[in-house]
């Protein structure tokens, strides 16, 4: 199985700040990631497709960036409903994978 | 607008079976693959396998065969996960979603009891 690993379980930050969350795959899956955001209490929402393709609706100061072995979200402008979860997926091979997860804390 | 709404919430007894629904509104489930995946605190979020529902095709992590089995229904626009042989290990919470949208369903909590 491919492993992917979000090695920053938590990340503090401030409103306005520009924060990057990483995930590393264990093998090449080419851009084959989604990075998905699930708020306390709430599921998972797709935020990134395909390594760098934002979702509708998805606000522009999410950017996702990477391929092969090493992604990143990018959150610029850090909001304080940015307070969330933050994993990555790999869809490149089976069975799909997800990250451990990236906590982000607002200061 | 697309949702997918599931089943409410079950408490089963150890060594029972549990069948669980996910119904699409706004798109047909036909059209595109379901997916299943499972939540524990401590374990994150485990991806458990699809099912085509325009022909049953399916495929699963192999750690979930024997103990998931993905079902759907076109008429009912509703796709199905059922678990047997429940354990405490099968205690979490599991979501669908679908393969092109990428929507989540709210959730359905599973708590198995001794």
């Amino acid at each position: 199985d491919i492993v992917m690993t979000q090695s920053q379980k938590f990340m503090s930050t401030s409103v306005g700040d520009r924060v990057s969350i990483t995930c590393k795959a264990s093998q090449n899956v080419r851009t084959a990631v989604a990075w998905y955001q699930q708020k306390p209490g709430q599921s998972p929402k797709a935020l990134i497709y395909l390594a760098s393709n934002r979702h509708t609706g998805v606000p522009d100061r999410f950017t996702g960036s990477g391929s092969g072995t090493d992604f990143t979200l990018t959150i610029n402008n850090v909001q304080s409903e940015d307070l969330a979860d933050y994993f990555c997926l790999q869809h490149w091979n089976y069975p799909l994978t997800f990250g451990g997860g990236t906590k982000l804390e607002i200061k | 607008e697309v949702q997918l709404q599931q089943s409410g919430a079950e408490l089963v007894r150890s060594g029972a079976s549990v069948k669980l629904s996910c119904t699409a509104s706004g798109f047909n489930i036909k059209d595109y693959y379901m997916h299943w995946v499972k939540q524990r605190p401590e374990q994150g979020l485990e991806w458990i396998g699809w099912i085509d529902p325009e022909n049953g095709d399916t495929e699963y992590d192999p750690k979930f065969q024997g103990k998931a089995t993905m079902t759907a229904d076109t008429s009912s626009n509703t796709a199905y996960l059922q678990l047997s042989s429940l354990t405490s290990e099968d205690t979490a919470v599991y979501y669908c979603k679908d393969g092109n949208y990428d929507y989540w369903g709210q959730g359905t909590t599973l708590t198995v009891s001794s």
